[in-house]
C-alpha cells in the first residue's frame, strides 16, 4: 500500500509568515491529493483537491502544488485563524491513506 | 450542498455491539462511495473503509479488516459502521465522508466511548 508522509509534524510560525507543509507519497498518485484543515473539535475541512485546486470559499492565501509523489501546501501569509492541524490524503484508489498531520501554531 | 447526517454519540461497555449510521440524500447516496474515517483521541485521521451502496462493493483498511463491518441500506440512503464486540481502543470520533471527485462532503461525526 502507498504510504503518505507529511513534514513537519509540527510547526510554529509568526503572523504574516509564509508557511509550507510537504506531503510525500511512497508511489506516484498523479494529482489525486487533497489537503484538509482541522480545528479542535471540528470536522475536517477540504482546502485543496486535485493537488492544486482551491475549494470554493477557501481564502486565496492557501495554495497547493505538486504531482506524482511530492506535494506542497503553502499559506502565503499566516493568519491567526490558520491555527489548526493539516492533513494530506491520497484518493486515487483504496486505501485512501492520510498523512499523519501537521500541527500549526502561532509563534 | 450535500449533507451527511450521522447518528448521535454512544457510550458502550467493552464486549457490547454497536452500529452507527450516516444518512445521505438519496440521489447522492446511490451513485457515490461512502467512507468511514476514525480519529482516536488526540490522534490523526485514519481511513477505515468504503462502500458503494449501489452494489455493496466494500473495501477495508488492513488495520480494521475483520474488526468492523461496513454496510448500506439503499432504501433509506444510509451507510453503517458496525462492531460485534467493542474494545476500549475503539473509543474515537467516527466520520463518514462522500467520495465524489474527492472526499467532498463529511458528516458531523459520531463520538463512540467504550468504557467499563
Amino acid at each position: 500500500d502507498i504510504q503518505m508522509t507529511q513534514s513537519p509534524s509540527s510547526l510554529s510560525a509568526s503572523i504574516g509568515d509564509r508557511v509550507t507543509i510537504t506531503c510525500r507519497a511512497s508511489q506516484g498518485i498523479r494529482n489525486y491529493l487533497a489537503w484538509y484543515q482541522q480545528k479542535p473539535g471540528k470536522v475536517p475541512k477540504v482546502l485543496i483537491y486535485g493537488a492544486s485546486t482551491l475549494q470554493s470559499g477557501v481564502p486565496s492565501r492557501f495554495s497547493g502544488s505538486g504531482s506524482g509523489t511530492d506535494f506542497t501546501l503553502t499559506i502565503s501569509s499566516l493568519q491567526p485563524d490558520d491555527v489548526a492541524t493539516y492533513y494530506c490524503q491520497k484518493y486515487n484508489s483504496a486505501p485512501y491513506t492520510f498523512g499523519q498531520g501537521t500541527k500549526l501554531e502561532i509563534k | 450542498e450535500v449533507q451527511l447526517v450521522q447518528s448521535g454519540a454512544e457510550v458502550k461497555k467493552p464486549g457490547e455491539s454497536l452500529k452507527i449510521s450516516c444518512k445521505a440524500p438519496k440521489d447522492t447516496f446511490t451513485y457515490s462511495w461512502i467512507a468511514w474515517v476514525r480519529q482516536m483521541p488526540g490522534k490523526g485521521l485514519e481511513w477505515m473503509g468504503i462502500i458503494y451502496p449501489s452494489d455493496s462493493d466494500t473495501k477495508y483498511s488492513p488495520s480494521v479488516q475483520g474488526q468492523v463491518t461496513i454496510s448500506a441500506d439503499k432504501s433509506i440512503s444510509t451507510a453503517y459502521l458496525q462492531w460485534s464486540s467493542l474494545k476500549a481502543s475503539d473509543t474515537a470520533m467516527y466520520y463518514c465522508a462522500r467520495l465524489g471527485d474527492y472526499f467532498d462532503y463529511w458528516g458531523q461525526g459520531t463520538l463512540v466511548t467504550v468504557s467499563s
